[in-house]
């Protein structure tokens, strides 16, 4: 399968625990990208890479949570001290912008994550 | 502030019947639009995409949408459902700056009876 992975696709935690997700782009996409879902609403934004570089972030993404993307491959988000707010999915999408030309390049999702904080 | 409106939260249709959701927009600007699936247990996908020209846009499965800029609008349409099609139906959009992320629509629950 050469799409878009996601580990663990299922994650339960005490509140106050840290968690770390892991997001496997497609290989050669070179732009990579984090929402948040939650019941009843669309993914959110959180933030997006490209290569390695962090260019944006939402304002929903307090200090309690970091993402890295070290080598312009696979992205790991990081939430310290978890709350029963941040329950939700978390979903990985990349895409190849630049290379495909144009404006409007298209974004692949992953399986998702899905964090309960108990 | 870019937004993205869904305003049919539960559309039920029997088998056969003809399917229209709706999708408004606010952005100012160039404006790049999408409409994602997402099947029961299984991940969002890409049905249909418009970025310029034609403002009727066919996508997978028969389904198609029409962007009517004055309308600020792109409702995704589909002449004759299938069982098949039960889904969360998401409009999405990008603007033209840099950043492209995608802005959702809260989703359509679409429910179609054999």
């Amino acid at each position: 399968d050469t799409g878009v992975s996601q580990n663990p696709r299922h994650k339960i935690t005490k509140r106050g625990q840290n968690v770390t997700f892991r997001c496997d782009p497609i290989s050669e996409h070179n732009r990579l990208y984090w929402y948040r879902q939650t019941l009843g609403q669309g993914p959110e934004f959180l933030t997006y890479f490209q290569n390695e570089a962090q260019l944006e972030k939402s304002r929903l993404l307090s200090d309690r949570f970091s993402a890295e993307r070290p080598k312009g491959s696979f992205s790991t988000l990081e939430i310290q001290r978890t709350e029963q707010g941040d329950s939700a999915m978390y979903l990985c999408a990349s895409s190849s912008w630049g290379t495909s030309g144009g404006a409007g390049d298209e974004q692949f999702f992953g399986p998702g994550t899905r964090l309960t904080v108990l | 502030a870019q937004s993205v409106s869904q305003h049919n939260h539960h559309v039920i249709l029997s088998e056969a019947a003809s399917l229209e959701l709706g999708c408004n927009y606010s952005y100012g600007g160039t404006v790049n639009l999408f409409w994602y699936v997402q099947y029961p247990g299984q991940h969002l996908q890409l049905l249909l995409k418009y970025f310029s020209g034609d403002p009727l846009v066919k996508g997978i499965k028969g389904f198609e949408a029409e962007f009517i800029k004055s309308k600020f609008s792109f409702n995704l349409r589909k002449p004759s459902v299938q069982w098949s099609d039960t889904a969360e139906y998401f409009c999405a959009a990008i603007s033209s700056g840099s950043a492209r992320q995608l802005t959702f629509g809260s989703g359509t629950q679409l429910t179609v009876l054999p």
